[in-house]
């Protein structure tokens, strides 16, 4: 059973798009986040919901918009997209105070 | 603010030999560590954590993690290497009353080789 899936695995799209890339965990958490890792592998979160509520919102452009429809569910809209958004996109989960469980990630090229 | 500082872009090692990848961490308080891999073309994992209790702490695949507050580390430690531990190798610090925010270290890349 997969514990915290993504989908799309891959994203090529050309400048100025808008795209969306859903997250769902079947594990029961409370909290979910959304973490860019770049092209050197540096990981930095930037957003997190407990319970459908945003709790995290770090410097983020706001053309991402974060939605989490219910507690397993959450989803990144990204608007306007720039070379700059390409990067691997991960989504996490965990039960607060508790480990993040990852997802696969989703590997977003902007054209 | 939290920061973790893992010194070692690379580390290698040789299969047998016990490995030591090293973190350091700066948090207001009581710290809640962690240690996530990163295989290639895969979301991270879970290894181990410290919260409270013991300083030594145990995790998967043998790996152990040892907390040392007036050094304010967390080093990775496996006592035999195996090849298959070849993987980015992630340091991460939460503050207490910090809400969820995981702060990341840069990465260590761990090579074992024959």
């Amino acid at each position: 059973d997969t514990a915290v899936s993504q989908t799309p695995k891959y994203l090529v799209t050309q400048m100025g798009n808008d795209k969306s890339i859903k997250c769902e965990q079947n594990l029961g958490h409370d909290t979910m986040y959304w973490y860019k890792q770049d092209s050197k592998k540096f990981l930095k979160i930037m957003f997190s919901y407990n319970n459908k509520e945003l709790i995290i919102n770090e410097t983020v452009p706001n053309r991402f918009s974060p939605k989490s429809p219910d507690k397993a569910h959450l989803n990144l809209h990204i608007n306007s997209l720039e070379l700059g958004d390409s990067a691997v996109y991960f989504c996490a989960s965990s039960q607060f105070p508790h480990e993040q469980f990852f997802g696969p990630g989703t590997r977003l090229t902007v054209l | 603010a939290q920061s973790v500082a893992q010194p070692e872009d690379q580390v290698n090692v040789a299969e047998g030999n016990p490995l030591t990848v090293k973190c350091t961490y700066s948090v207001s308080g009581n710290p809640y560590l962690f240690w996530y891999v990163q295989y290639p073309n895969r979301g991270l994992q879970f290894l181990l954590k410290y919260i409270t209790g013991d300083n030594l702490v145990k995790g998967s695949y043998g790996f152990e993690a040892e907390f040392n507050k007036s050094q304010t580390s967390f080093h990775l430690k496996k006592p035999s290497a195996l090849v298959s531990d070849s993987a980015l190798y992630f340091c991460a610090v939460r503050e207490p009353g910090g809400g969820n925010k995981l702060t990341f270290g840069t990465g260590t890349q761990l090579k074992v080789e024959l």
